[in-house]
């Protein structure tokens, strides 16, 4: 069935280091990956989203790659901030099935002055 | 503040009960989302409506029911709670039924006692 599988599960960095985390995703009709940012205790928030049809989109210092070969998709975040410590999640989609999101577990980001 | 609003913020009840969950779309969107977060299973998609429609289903069990009024409020009822239903319960809203955009509520924190 559909799964994504999220890695690292935890992630300590130093500030202004850069942070990683790659998923991978089962379903290869799969088109729409979106990041979400959830801070301890908060609602998870869309911080990025790339579309098949891309390879990379940047944001500031917020970047996602996709390789559709391989079925896999990842956040970068360089000059990290403390502010940036929470957990992420990435997700997966298919075009016309609504707007199920397939969530991987999760990566806790920890970024230490 | 996404605009989405969400009630109660906490809900105690024992096994065997039942509980609605209300949520409030932003303005303007017509979709309603409903995922459960666990500790152990991450964030899942339960159920989507748009614009008072069935528009996607996840692993939604069959003790489990939603609905999206005219108005486009949604409820999620909860039956036969079990201490593993306890967990948070976040809605979610978008303008369209497809990839976009999911704008989280502050969640209600569900304890099966």
């Amino acid at each position: 069935g559909e799964n994504v599988e999220q890695h690292p599960s935890t992630l300590s960095v130093q500030e202004g280091d850069s942070a990683v985390i790659k998923c991978t995703y089962s379903d290869s009709a799969s088109n729409y990956f979106p990041w979400y940012k959830q801070e301890l205790g908060k609602r998870p928030q869309l911080i990025i989203d790339i579309r098949s049809n891309v390879g990379e989109k940047k944001d500031q210092r917020i970047a996602v790659t996709l390789n559709k070969t391989a079925k896999h998709f990842s956040l970068h975040i360089t000059e990290t901030q403390p502010e940036d410590s929470a957990v992420y999640f990435c997700a997966a989609s298919r075009y016309n099935q609504g707007g199920k999101l397939i969530f991987g577990q999760g990566t806790e980001l920890s970024v230490k002055p | 503040d996404s605009g989405v609003t969400q009630t109660p913020k906490h809900l105690i009840t024992a096994t065997g009960q039942r509980v609605t969950l209300r949520c409030s779309p932003r303005s303007g969107d017509l979709s309603v989302y409903w995922y459960q977060q666990s500790l152990d299973q991450g964030l899942q998609f339960l159920i989507q409506y748009y614009n008072g429609e069935e528009r996607a289903k996840g692993n939604i069990l069959e003790r489990f029911s939603a609905q999206q009024f005219p108005d486009l409020h949604s409820e999620l009822n909860l039956s036969s709670l079990e201490l593993g239903d306890s967990a948070l319960y976040f809605c979610a809203s978008s303008v369209a039924s497809e990839q976009e955009t999911q704008y989280f509520g502050p969640g209600t924190r569900l304890l099966v006692l």
